[in-house]
């Protein structure tokens, strides 16, 4: 069965550091997301993707971020300077027939 | 702004009982509602996804009812298992396709064997 994958896995930067999350969606799905989840908070909505462009984005997703779709089957998530807040779980998900399935996530240390 | 509350916040029963998890949300303009099960430290798998126009969706064990006019979902596990212990999360959809789902919290379920 199609599934949405993530890397990597695990990610630790410094603060400061620009760090690149992957995402692999499903392949004839249109729609993707980004969403990121802070330890033992909710699981918050970043930003979503449509034809080549960003569709809606949150409050959160500021300057600081950045989303491509750089070829055919990749969507990236940039984080150009991070800061000790941006520790978490981050989720792609793609979507059809407005059913959202997820990635495994990234895991997203800033020390 | 949509907000989406889930009672309670934590569950543990013996194996083989039947337990229903509440979810409710603030704004009852939704799309639809997706149920999702988390396990610790993993993504998100989807259980069920309910149409705005629906009143509920089964699949196994699980049962999913949505009452929009009160602003209120509830998933239904039957004969619960080790195995269903992990955190369920409900998501409401508010808009179209480029709207993210909003979350609650999840309710961390512990079934005992």
């Amino acid at each position: 069965e199609p599934e949405v994958t993530q890397t990597p896995s695990h990610q630790v930067t410094q603060m400061g550091q620009e760090v690149i999350l992957r995402c692999v969606p499903i392949s004839n799905h249109l729609y993707f997301y980004w969403y990121r989840q802070i330890l033992g908070q909710k699981v918050e909505f970043l930003v979503s993707f449509y034809n080549n462009e960003i569709s809606e984005k949150s409050e959160i997703f500021d300057d600081q971020f950045s989303v491509e779709r750089p070829d055919g089957s990749n969507f990236t998530l940039k984080i150009r300077s991070t800061k000790l807040e941006d520790s978490a779980m981050y989720f792609c998900a793609s979507q059809q027939s407005y059913e959202q399935y997820f990635g495994p996530g990234t895991r997203l240390t800033v020390t | 702004k949509q907000e989406v509350t889930q009672i309670p916040a934590a569950l543990s029963v013996p194996e083989g009982e039947n337990l229903v998890l509440n979810c409710s949300f603030t704004d009852s303009a939704i799309y639809n509602l997706q149920w999702f099960r988390q396990d610790p430290g993993k993504g998100l798998t989807s259980l069920l996804l309910i149409q705005s126009s629906q009143r509920e969706q089964t699949s196994g064990r699980l049962n999913a009812s949505l009452d929009k006019s009160s602003g209120r979902s509830t998933l239904y596990i039957a004969a619960s298992q080790p195995g269903d212990s992990a955190t369920y999360l409900c998501a409401a959809l508010s808009g179209g396709g480029a709207d993210g789902l909003t979350f609650g919290k999840g309710t961390h379920l512990i079934i005992q064997p």
